[in-house]
């Protein structure tokens, strides 16, 4: 397998505009995890979804990110509009269900710059 | 959301020294604590993990303690390499949920 891929690897846009990233699981992984990583605030959890469904949204910082999960082998997270602190790098990550205490696997992640 | 507290932020050791990471944490759900290591432009990959019916656990040079009755753990690394110089994050998940929380995380940097 190919492992949890993200894309794009980066991302430069203007205040304002719409920023999608996008996430492909780990084959046969049935929890999936967006998170943001930042030097002040290290790896914030956003959003987890469980077989497709939106589990927990309570870190998504405000009603301009959204996520969904339309299928087991694809998630997008969509900001609107961007502005520059959303500047940081997102991790896509994904396990088998956490009652069986298992890896988190994480994507390469997407470096987002919101100029 | 920062349920784990880790500390230091920073780390500089020789070569051959034995860094020291702590994590702390509040919630008595958590049972399942792995520890992450990040290089630089990679995404983080779990290390080691324990669970808290066991006080320590030992993956080569790695090694997790823990103390349950503290609400605490710590990752030693043995004989510490410059290859081990990363960023490195504990974490933790408790029973009834798939939430991942993270510590903010350790730069540890090893000199020859």
């Amino acid at each position: 397998d190919a492992g949890v891929i993200q894309s794009p690897r980066h991302e430069v846009t203007e205040m304002g505009q719409e920023v999608t990233l996008r996430c492909k699981p780990i084959s046969g992984h049935n929890s999936l995890f967006w998170y943001r990583q930042t030097m002040m605030r290290g790896l914030e959890l956003l959003i987890y979804f469980n077989n497709n469904v939106p589990i927990d949204d309570s870190g998504m910082p405000e009603d301009r990110f959204s996520a969904k999960m339309p299928n087991a082998s694809f998630s997008t997270l969509k900001i609107q509009p961007s502005e520059p602190r959303d500047s940081a790098v997102y991790f896509c990550a994904s396990s088998l269900p956490g009652q069986m205490n298992t890896e988190a696997f994480f994507g390469q992640g997407t470096r987002l710059t919101v100029v | 959301q920062q349920q784990v507290k880790q500390s230091p932020q920073s780390l500089i050791v020789q070569k051959g020294g034995i860094p020291i990471i702590n994590c702390a944490y509040e919630n008595t759900a958590f049972d399942y604590f792995p520890w992450y290591q990040q290089f630089p432009g990679k995404g983080p990959a779990l290390l080691i993990a324990i669970r808290p019916d066991v006080s320590e656990k030992k993956e080569g040079r790695f090694t997790i303690s823990f103390n349950k009755s503290a609400k605490q753990f710590s990752l030693h690394i043995m004989d510490s390499q410059p290859g081990d110089s990363a960023t490195y994050f504990c974490a933790a998940r408790s029973y009834n949920t798939d939430k991942l929380i993270f510590g903010t995380g350790t730069r540890l940097q090893v000199f020859p």
